[in-house]
């Protein structure tokens, strides 16, 4: 039973540039969240997707944005980027969302040179 | 809004010895409460969770924790931890009334010595 996966692992870009991450749900899951977690501190909520629409977000600017395709699967796009931008970027799934413990993969490092 | 405070940044132990890291947290609505454990270049696993029911709660690799809902806690405890254990550990919180969007505190590194 293959948990959640992500790719790529590692991504190195430049300033100005743009990215996008993408995450297979465990089986079974249909819910997909996203988070930032910055070296040495805990991980933070992006967004999430149920049902192919953003249904919650978290204190983060436009420049990021998402998508949840029939299969569940979903990326996460984040343009015009900037050197705070360097983390590690989590992926988790559940089924549904109230209260359902959540599955992470284990990210994607994006360096932002 | 939820907040999650981890008191330790850093937790030393000697192999063998018994281990409490603290959680407390702060939210004006029901929360639903969970540890998890991330080793280097890793996502996180999840150790337990506490949604309702018994205030005590066992997870994997014998780790438990204690939900105290009068001091807004939620304190994580081994009673004899191994060198395997040493790694960060996050506590979390998600509200009842905000689907399931974690939010984290700072992490605490446990680390097991010989």
């Amino acid at each position: 039973d293959a948990g959640v996966t992500q790719s790529p692992t590692h991504l190195i870009k430049t300033r100005g540039q743009q990215v996008t991450l993408r995450c297979s749900p465990k089986s079974g899951h249909d819910t997909v969240s996203w988070y930032q977690q910055a070296l040495g501190q805990g991980p933070q909520f992006i967004f999430q997707y149920y049902e192919e629409e953003e249904r919650q977000r978290g204190n983060f600017p436009d420049r990021f944005s998402g998508h949840q395709y029939p299969n569940y699967s979903s990326e996460l796009n984040v343009n015009a980027l900037l050197l705070g931008d360097s983390a590690l970027y989590l992926c988790a799934s559940s089924l549904g969302y109230r209260g359902r413990p959540q599955h992470f993969g284990d990210g994607t490092r994006l360096s932002i040179l | 809004a939820q907040s999650v405070t981890q008191l330790d940044s850093q937790v030393p132990v000697f192999e063998e010895a018994p281990v409490e890291l603290r959680c407390n947290y702060s939210s004006s609505v029901s929360v639903y409460l969970f540890w998890y454990v991330q080793y280097p270049n890793q996502g996180l696993q999840l150790l337990l969770k506490y949604l309702s029911g018994s205030t005590l709660v066992k997870g994997i690799n014998g780790f438990e924790a204690e939900f105290n809902k009068s001091q807004t806690s939620f304190h994580l405890r081994k009673p004899s931890v191994h060198i395997s254990d040493t790694a960060e550990y996050f506590c979390a919180v998600s509200a009842d009334n905000a689907g399931n969007m974690l939010t984290f505190g700072g992490g605490t590194r446990l680390m097991v010595k010989p």
